[in-house]
């Protein structure tokens, strides 16, 4: 079983409509990174999330600690939001863990 | 952007050769990570490194080696390159202090034919 799940793993959707993309967990982290991919593209770090929640412009990360559970949350979606959006965990020992990413698709 | 390089960002090899990426920063962060990204695969862990000369293994490290000679530069080494080891390789940098942001190179297109 991976460390870290995310789901969905492809979500297609239309322009306007609010996205949530899920990240699950089951090692012991010290703090949470939200990323995104675009095609072709590097690593671009959103938000790091130790505890709460986090807004930034049309985005908004959460983490709930107890339960081992993040989302990344996109208002207004907008087809320049179209991406893969990663979920990192910092464990205990400083490794980032990766899950294998939301491929985001968002139509006009 | 964090001042960090990799090179090259593009190589085609062929297979049985050695292979050395550099990944290079400007900030000194004591972290350094190499990791390998592949579809369905999501990016997995090569090595990684907490210091000059103080290196571990990833997840993925058969077939690797790295070296940390100088803070700044992290150097990862195919010994002799196979098929499948073509990948998008990424470095990421790290400071020491607790909760603090990963930063991630450009990446390095490695095909080896």
């Amino acid at each position: 079983k991976n460390e870290v799940e995310q789901s969905p793993q492809n979500l297609t959707a239309q322009e306007g409509e609010f996205i949530t993309i899920n990240c699950s967990y089951s090692v012991g982290i010290s703090a949470l990174h939200w990323l995104q991919q675009h095609p072709g593209g590097g690593i671009v770090s959103l938000f790091m999330l130790s505890s709460g929640k986090k807004k930034h412009g049309r985005l908004i990360a959460t983490i709930n600690i107890q339960e081992k559970h993040s989302s990344l949350h996109i208002t207004a979606s907008h087809p320049r939001d179209s991406a893969v959006y990663i979920c990192a965990v910092l464990d205990r020992d400083d490794k980032i863990i990766f899950g294998k990413g939301t491929r985001l698709h968002i139509l006009p | 952007d964090a001042g960090i390089t990799q090179s090259p960002r593009h190589k085609v090899t062929e297979t049985g050769t050695p292979v050395t990426l550099r990944c290079h920063q400007t900030e000194n962060h004591r972290y350094m990570y190499w990791y390998r990204q592949d579809p369905g695969h999501g990016l997995r862990l090569i090595h990684y490194s907490y210091g000059v000369k103080d290196t571990d293994k990833g997840e993925v490290s058969d077939g690797y080696s790295v070296s940390r000679s100088k803070t700044e530069d992290f150097l990862l080494t195919l010994e002799s390159a196979t098929s499948s080891q073509t990948s998008v390789y990424f470095c990421a940098i790290r400071r020491q202090v607790m909760n603090t942001e990963a930063f991630f190179g450009q990446g390095t297109r490695l095909t080896v034919v």
